[in-house]
């Protein structure tokens, strides 16, 4: 079965200073893996998608994720803080690798970003 | 740019009550979720839904709720008899198959509130 394990459950972090937002995940085949971002009171928005093609993805606002198989590990990060990243972050992996799958979400990390 | 929207934002109701909660997936989009997020707890896949059936549930999708595509637009869930533990954020999510991947556009969500 697919998993995903977000290490830290917050990670602070003052502006204009890197974001690293930590993600193993667990698959029994080359997995689809995805961050999504949700924003207080907001919904669930696509910051970036792994789908096989290259192991550095970049995603909107900056942000971008690698890839390694050999480390089952996808992380999320950005070089240079700003005040509106502040929002839960969710590591996510496709059930199956085709349509209509369901998506597994990790348990979420809260980034906090300091004046 | 084509939209997930769900109706209404916050929904409050009395225990035992039935609530019905309604989706616009995007146009094109074959495929439909259901998802939920309790108060400080990761999201949470209840079931997915295509060509007028559902495909998949978990566990937490028990005989209280059920799905429905009354229409060409709207997707809705209902839950017969509300619970406290109902209580939940419920984000609709629709996904078209690109071939490679199973990417997931999710609505806003709606805040159900059991009294």
């Amino acid at each position: 079965a697919q998993s995903v394990t977000q290490l830290d459950s917050h990670v602070s972090v003052s502006e204009g200073t890197p974001v690293l937002l930590r993600c193993n995940y667990s698959s029994s085949y080359s997995p689809s893996l995805f961050w999504y971002v949700q924003h207080p009171n907001k919904g669930l928005q696509l910051l970036l998608k792994y789908t096989s093609a290259a192991t550095l993805v970049k995603g909107i606002n900056g942000f971008e994720a690698e890839f390694k198989k050999s480390e089952t590990s996808f992380h999320l990060t950005k070089p240079s803080a700003h005040m509106s990243d502040a929002a839960e972050y969710f590591c996510v992996v496709s059930d199956r690798d085709n349509q209509g799958g369901k998506l597994i979400f990790g348990q979420g990390t809260e980034l906090s970003v300091k004046p | 740019e084509p939209e997930v929207t769900q109706t209404p934002s916050h929904q409050v109701t009395q225990m035992g009550q039935e609530v019905i909660l309604r989706c616009v997936p995007i146009s094109n989009h074959l495929y439909f979720y259901w998802y939920r997020q309790i108060l400080g707890q990761k999201v949470e896949f209840l079931v997915s839904f295509y060509n007028n059936e559902i495909s998949e549930k978990s566990e937490i999708f028990d005989d209280q709720f059920s799905v429905e595509r009354p229409d060409g637009s709207n997707f809705t869930l209902k839950i017969r008899s509300t619970k406290l533990e109902d209580s939940a954020m419920y984000f609709c999510a629709s996904s078209a198959w690109t071939g490679t991947y199973n990417e997931q556009f999710f609505g806003p969500g709606t805040r159900l509130t059991v009294l």
